[in-house]
């Protein structure tokens, strides 16, 4: 069964420096990955992916993630925090098998950043 | 990227009644999916409806409980029955993205209270 780690349940950073949320995985076969935040009292939206090719992907808002199949990870980062960066931040992985993969999502990680 | 719309935005019911959610797309979709985010936890999908066929219930998730329809390729209810607290939560639908089966994308979600 897949599945998605996030070690930390909040992350807190002073504004202006960089940020890494973790996400670890399992599944069987290679991954897809991706990332979505979650601001208060709305619906999840899509930040970044990674399907195949470069492991640095570049997404929204200035965000990030790196691949690492060695260690199956997939962090998010960014290099300068903003204040409007604080939300709930979901990993989730899909095998990357043809069709439909059901997707499943970490337990979010809650990023607080500090003026 | 699809536009994915719920109704209501949220709601307070009494316990033993039922509430059904609208989920409306502004493109032709093969799945769509509904979650539920329990307070402070993670996605949990609830089932796949697929149009033209009896939606796909994930374990621990039950027809006569949570009831959805699919009448077409845009719509979709969700209808949350005898509700009692522990149905508290908000409800996601969800779409992939047509054509690749990669991201899924999602409405802004229901917050539904059960006192």
């Amino acid at each position: 069964a897949q599945s998605v780690a996030q070690p930390e349940d909040q992350v807190n950073v002073a504004e202006g420096n960089p940020l890494t949320v973790k996400c670890t995985y399992s599944v069987s076969g290679n991954p897809y990955l991706f990332w979505y935040v979650q601001y208060p009292n709305r619906g999840l939206q899509f930040l970044l992916k990674y399907i195949t090719g470069d492991n640095l992907v570049k997404g929204s808002y200035g965000f990030e993630a790196e691949f690492n199949k060695s260690q199956t990870s997939f962090h998010l980062k960014k290099p300068s925090a903003l204040v409007s960066d604080s939300a709930l931040y979901f990993c989730a992985v899909r095998g990357a098998a043809g069709g439909y993969q059901k997707v499943t999502f970490g337990t979010g990680t809650k990023l607080q950043v500090i003026p | 990227s699809a536009v994915i719309s719920q109704k209501p935005s949220r709601d307070i019911c009494q316990r033993g009644t039922s509430l059904t959610i609208q989920c409306q797309v502004d493109s032709q979709v093969t799945m769509m999916f509904w979650y539920r985010q329990q307070p402070g936890q993670s996605l949990t999908l609830i089932a796949t409806a697929n149009q033209g066929s009896e939606a796909t219930y994930e374990s621990g998730f039950v027809i006569d409980k949570f009831p959805i329809s699919r009448p077409n390729l845009t719509f979709s209810t969700l209808t949350v029955s005898n509700m009692s607290p522990e149905d508290s939560s908000i409800y996601l639908c969800s779409v992939n993205d047509r054509g690749r089966y990669n991201e899924q994308f999602f409405g802004p979600g229901t917050r539904l209270t059960v006192l």
